[in-house]
């Protein structure tokens, strides 16, 4: 069966980095991408990036370009992310997904269809 | 980017009710649609695809309809495992997004 594992909770200093995982298993992890996802104590759902598991080409919302990184290893079947110069507003739950491709009709609709257990990161002084 | 608005912000119906929960995007996104249900401390999990199409194993009281720039899920007699929030995404750009989330509670 498909699985996320994602690595566990981080407590972490303004200005820090944190760095994310995010262990597939179940699927050819090759032939789907990974998008991350943050979701802040009460808050709704806040789309961060995506990476090709095929060549690791990524893209990222505007707001977190030049701060975020996505990776990926092949070889362990595993996606990253690393968040840098973390202030307290970066609170949150992070979430893996892997996005699939739905045919319908005439079309390929992208949806995140399995999910990580999420991560939480806590940022203070 | 595209924005994505979802109404009521929260609901609170009983079980049995019927319940629709709107979505609407900044421009449009033809039928690039999907709806998830978060319950607390828990995964989003995926529920419909395409606007309208249902994922394996959601159950058929939940429907999805829309296209352009307006869409709408409905649950069509509430079950208690249904008390959740509801999330709308948009496919249709590279730049994924959600809306802001309509929380379902018991009256």
């Amino acid at each position: 069966q498909v699985q996320l594992v994602q690595s566990g909770a981080e407590e972490k200093k303004p200005g820090a980095s944190v760095k994310f995982s995010c262990r597939a298993s179940g699927y050819t992890f090759t032939n789907y991408g990974v998008i991350w996802v943050r979701q802040a104590p009460g808050q709704g759902l806040e789309w961060i990036g995506w990476i090709s598991g095929y060549n690791g080409n990524a893209i990222s919302a505007p707001k977190f370009q030049g701060r975020v990184s996505l990776t990926t290893d092949t070889s362990t079947s595993t996606a990253y992310m690393e968040l840098r110069s973390l202030i307290s507003d970066d609170t949150a739950v992070y979430y893996c997904a892997r996005k699939a491709f739905y045919h319908f009709g005439s079309g390929n609709y992208g949806a995140f269809d399995y999910w990580g257990q999420g991560t939480l990161v806590t940022v203070s002084s | 980017d595209i924005q994505m608005t979802q109404s009521p912000s929260s609901l609170s119906a009983s079980v049995g009710d019927r319940v629709t929960i709107t979505c609407r995007a900044s421009q449009s996104i033809s039928t690039y649609l999907n709806w998830y249900q978060q319950k607390p401390g828990k995964a989003p999990k995926f529920l419909i695809y395409a606007a309208s199409s249902l994922q394996t194993g959601v159950p058929s009281r939940f429907s999805g309809s829309g296209s352009g720039t307006h869409f709408t899920l409905t649950i069509s007699s509430l079950q208690p495992e249904d008390f959740a929030t509801y999330y709308c995404q948009q496919s249709y750009s590279t730049l994924d997004s959600f809306g802001q989330g309509t929380k379902l509670e018991i009256k």
